[in-house]
């Protein structure tokens, strides 16, 4: 079975510019998670997406952060303008159901904005 | 607000020995979920171990086993007989209601 595919691994762009992270979850799971770690604390959720629709995005940047699924499969996180304090490992997590304790995470992307 | 606090950034162990992991947690549910993950340097989270707040039998996992609180609102990791692949971040997380909390990490080093 394959895992949680995220690309890409790593990005550098300066500040005020834009940047898109894409994430694969496992087929066939339903919940999609995007989380924030900043270095040297633990993941903290971005949004939380059941198929095509957002459960939960109340600690998502939405000034500068946008987040979609649209065809309830792959999805992409984007930052425009990107600032310094977004430097931060992006995690893709992906779980069968809403109700699965359990939640598969990807590699991360990480980015540096400089 | 859950919060979830894990009061030793950094724990060395020698290979082959036990080490304990602490974690503290503040709720008002009775009903959640705790989780063990680990972080290697490869960044990808790996699930070590769960509990369930209504067990009162604290999980085990091979060489991995917890020790749960509920009224203290601890749950610490041990990891017996240490491994050089064991050496991580070690990250204690909460859920309730479909929402992972996760606390700051401990760093774990294996000296061979």
């Amino acid at each position: 079975e394959a895992g949680v595919a995220q690309s890409p691994r790593y990005k550098i762009i300066e500040k005020r510019q834009s940047v898109a992270f894409w994430c694969n979850p496992i087929s066939g799971h339903a919940t999609l998670y995007w989380y924030q770690q900043i270095l040297g604390q633990g993941p903290k959720l971005l949004i939380q997406f059941q198929n095509n629709g957002v459960v939960d995005d109340s600690q998502l940047p939405k000034d500068r952060f946008s987040a979609e699924r649209l065809k309830g499969v792959d999805s992409t996180l984007k930052i425009q303008p990107a600032k310094l304090e977004d430097s931060a490992v992006y995690l893709c997590a992906s779980s069968l159901t809403l109700s699965s304790y359990e939640q598969y995470f990807g590699p991360g992307t990480r980015l540096t904005v400089t | 607000a859950q919060t979830v606090t894990q009061s030793q950034p950094e724990m060395s162990v020698q290979e082959a020995e036990t080490v304990t992991l602490s974690c503290t947690y503040d709720t008002s549910e009775s009903d959640y979920y705790l989780f063990w993950y680990k972080q290697p340097p490869s960044r990808q989270m790996i699930l070590v171990i769960r509990q369930e707040a209504y067990k009162q039998q604290n999980a085990t996992e091979n060489r991995f086993s917890v020790n749960f609180q509920k009224a203290a609102k601890s749950f610490s990791l041990k990891i017996s007989d240490s491994q050089l692949g064991d050496a991580a971040m070690y990250f204690c997380a909460y859920r309730r209601a479909q929402k992972l909390v996760f606390g700051q990490g401990t760093r774990l080093t294996i000296n061979p």
